[in-house]
């Protein structure tokens, strides 16, 4: 079956330490996405990646990082610096670009205390 | 500001009543306009892109229609299963790569 995995679902971490959110997919998408939703807002646009080697920001980057180094593993660091880093963390990919449909994996919820 | 607005927050329906949520944009220059079903806990699940106005895509008991400022998602005899929250996001032609997303339309359908 082809999709996208995020673990774990659910996650729990104390504030000050650094956290990595996984995001694997097998449909052989080449653009792969972050997005954090909280209560009453949209989704928001962390950080974006259309190739290898190669991802920008999006609307909310500060206190987060992330690395491309396989086409199909986009994972997430959620830093100390991130002030607030209890959400819901959803990994999207779509074939070449936001113009295309995406698809979002399952999500992992962090907590921070 | 590119902005997506959705209306009504929240639609409590009756088994079989039919009705439209909807989706207006602000974004300059659209390309496309994704629809999305999300249930709780779990990630979107991608139902409907629209790419211009006066188009319109089915499936199941769901409609989508778009126009020039907004679009909307028609719900024909709906079901208890089709309770969810819906999403639409839009893209345009020239800019930054990414989604505006709506907050979306809180849908119960009671049986």
């Amino acid at each position: 079956d082809g999709g996208i995995t995020q673990s774990p679902k659910y996650l729990f971490r104390k504030e000050g330490q650094n956290v990595t959110l996984s995001c694997e997919q097998n449909l052989n998408h080449d653009a792969m996405y972050w997005y954090r939703q909280d209560p009453g807002q949209g989704l928001r646009l962390i950080y974006y990646s259309q190739i290898v080697n190669d991802f920008q920001k999006g609307d909310i980057a500060e206190g987060y990082s992330v690395s491309r180094e396989k086409k199909e593993s986009f994972p997430l660091t959620v830093t100390s610096a991130q002030k607030n880093p209890t959400a819901f963390y959803l990994c999207a990919s779509s074939i070449t670009s936001v113009l295309n449909e995406q698809y979002f994996g399952p999500g992992t919820r962090l907590t921070v205390t | 500001e590119d902005q997506v607005t959705q209306s009504p927050e929240a639609l409590r329906l009756q088994e079989g009543e039919s009705s439209s949520l909807n989706c207006s944009y602000t974004v300059s220059g659209l390309r496309g306009l994704f629809w999305y079903r999300q249930d709780p806990g779990k990630g979107p699940e991608f139902l409907f892109t629209l790419y211009s106005a006066g188009e319109e895509k089915e499936k199941e008991r769901l409609k989508a229609t778009l126009t020039k400022k907004e679009s909307f998602l028609h719900i024909t005899a709906p079901k208890p299963e089709d309770s969810a929250t819906y999403l639409c996001a839009a893209v345009k032609l020239f800019g930054n790569e990414k989604l505006t997303f709506g907050t979306g339309t809180r849908l119960t359908i009671i049986p």
